[in-house]
């Protein structure tokens, strides 16, 4: 399987844990996005990775949210202090550097907070 | 308020009937994407449109980009229980940066035999 890959899939925390999310994208593809979906709306861009440079970050991206892509492969998403706003699905994607913006997305880690 | 806005929000129909999804915008993309999205899992690429008035076929799904690029459809003919799921249109504005991608709030469709 060669698709857009994430762990865990599914996270239950208490409120105030901190929580990290990984996800491996498809191989020759450079460009990596994070995006946060809830129930009843699209996605929502959070932030972007050309290698291993993060280039932008929403505002929805809070202090206590943090990326990494330390070796341009694979990306990691910490949420410190999670709050039970931070309920959603956790969704990544990848692109190749030369296409119409097409990016594929990982399966997602659905993460509630209690 | 979102960019990309479809409708309708929600659709069931029989198997067999057609059905038609929109997504508007007074925005201009220079690219737009359809996804399909099953419960839990992530969105799944049906196709990109580029070109103004383009219209592509996968199947029984047929898809057309606005001549001024605001704005697509998709279409799907004698519509089958596998084509349920959540429909999404996305987008790249044109003044846009880095690839990231607006999306609509999805359209529900469910097929029943």
């Amino acid at each position: 399987d060669t698709g857009v890959s994430q762990d865990p899939r599914h996270k239950i925390t208490k409120r105030g844990q901190n929580v990290t999310f990984r996800c491996d994208p498809i191989s020759e593809h450079n460009r990596l996005y994070w995006y946060r979906q809830t129930l009843g709306q699209g996605p929502e861009f959070l932030t972007y990775f050309q290698n291993e440079a993060q280039l932008e970050k929403s505002r929805l991206l809070s202090d206590r949210f943090s990326a990494e892509r330390p070796k341009g492969s694979f990306s990691t998403l910490e949420i410190q202090r999670t709050e039970q706003g931070d309920s959603a699905m956790y969704l990544c994607a990848s692109r190749r550097e030369s296409s119409y913006n097409e990016q594929f997305f990982g399966p997602g880690t659905r993460l509630t907070v209690l | 308020t979102q960019l990309l806005e479809q409708s309708p929000q929600f659709l069931s129909i029989q198997e067999g009937e057609n059905l038609t999804v929109y997504c508007n915008s007074s925005s201009v993309f220079s690219s737009l994407q359809w996804y399909r999205q099953e419960p839990g899992e992530g969105p799944v690429l049906l196709v990109t449109v580029v070109t103004g008035g383009e219209v592509k076929k996968l199947k029984r799904l047929t898809f057309q980009f606005g001549d001024a690029r605001k704005d697509s459809s998709l279409h799907i003919t004698a519509a089958q229980p596998g084509d349920t799921g959540l429909y999404l249109c996305a987008g790249q504005p044109l003044r846009g940066s880095w690839g990231k991608l607006q999306f609509g709030a999805g359209t529900q469709v469910v097929v029943t035999p």
